[in-house]
């Protein structure tokens, strides 16, 4: 099994819908991330969190939300989403007690938005 | 903020070679480097990194350099294989923290 693990991996939803993505990770690991990947955008980071009750904005925030329900479990939300959210969406965490604070990617959640 | 920039997408090189890819950024505060490696349908995997006190890593066939000077680094497969296909990512530290911006990638192609 994936030590990152997200759900649903593909998605198809309308405009207006609330979408939510889940991760979860059994690598003990404090720190979560959101990222999202567009053609040409390369990976860019949504929204991160240090601990359960840290959150923080990145680099594109705006029409997503997100849940640090337990160290395990980082759930990102689109409230009312639109087209231009149809991305590659992908979790990862990394560990405090590395000095390189490598990240681990779960294997992606693909969402289209019509 | 750290901005990475990787201002090639796309790279072929027959198999045997060098593959070289770049990636330039614009703040000189940070810790480590890191380089990723993504195939279709998977998420990133972490190849290489690369600490501010060094200007080199070495694991197999993988290389990291680092020129401060000129706020660029880069990454060499030697010899290059057809499994070696994939898109790279090179990865720094926004602000000093473990919040990683990413740069564009670049797609590596190896022709057998």
């Amino acid at each position: 099994d994936a030590d990152v693990t997200q759900t649903p991996r593909n998605r198809i939803t309308k405009t207006g819908k609330r979408i939510m993505l889940e991760c979860s990770q059994t690598k003990g690991h404090d720190r979560m991330y959101w990222y999202r990947q567009d053609p040409g955008l390369g990976l860019r980071l949504i929204y991160y969190s240090f601990d359960v009750k840290d959150i923080n904005k990145g680099e594109i925030s705006d029409g997503y939300s997100v849940s640090r329900q337990a160290q395990a479990k980082f759930s990102l939300s689109l409230e009312s989403a639109i087209p231009n959210q149809t991305a590659l969406y992908f979790c990862a965490t990394s560990d405090t007690g590395t000095a390189t604070g490598e990240l681990f990617f779960g294997e992606g959640s693909r969402l289209t938005v019509l | 903020d750290q901005q990475v920039k990787q201002n090639s997408p796309s790279l072929s090189v027959q198999e045997g070679r060098i593959s070289i890819l770049n990636c330039d950024y614009t703040n000189s505060m940070f810790d480590y480097f890191l380089w990723y490696k993504k195939y279709p349908a998977e998420g990133p995997t972490f190849l290489i990194s690369i600490s501010s006190i060094k200007d080199k890593n070495e694991d197999g066939r993988f290389t990291v350099f680092l020129n401060k000077s000129a706020k660029h680094l880069s990454l060499h497969i030697v010899p290059s294989q057809p499994g070696d296909s994939a898109v790279y990512f090179c990865a720094g530290p926004s602000s000093g923290t473990y919040k990683y911006i990413f740069g564009t990638g670049t797609r590596l192609k190896v022709l057998a």
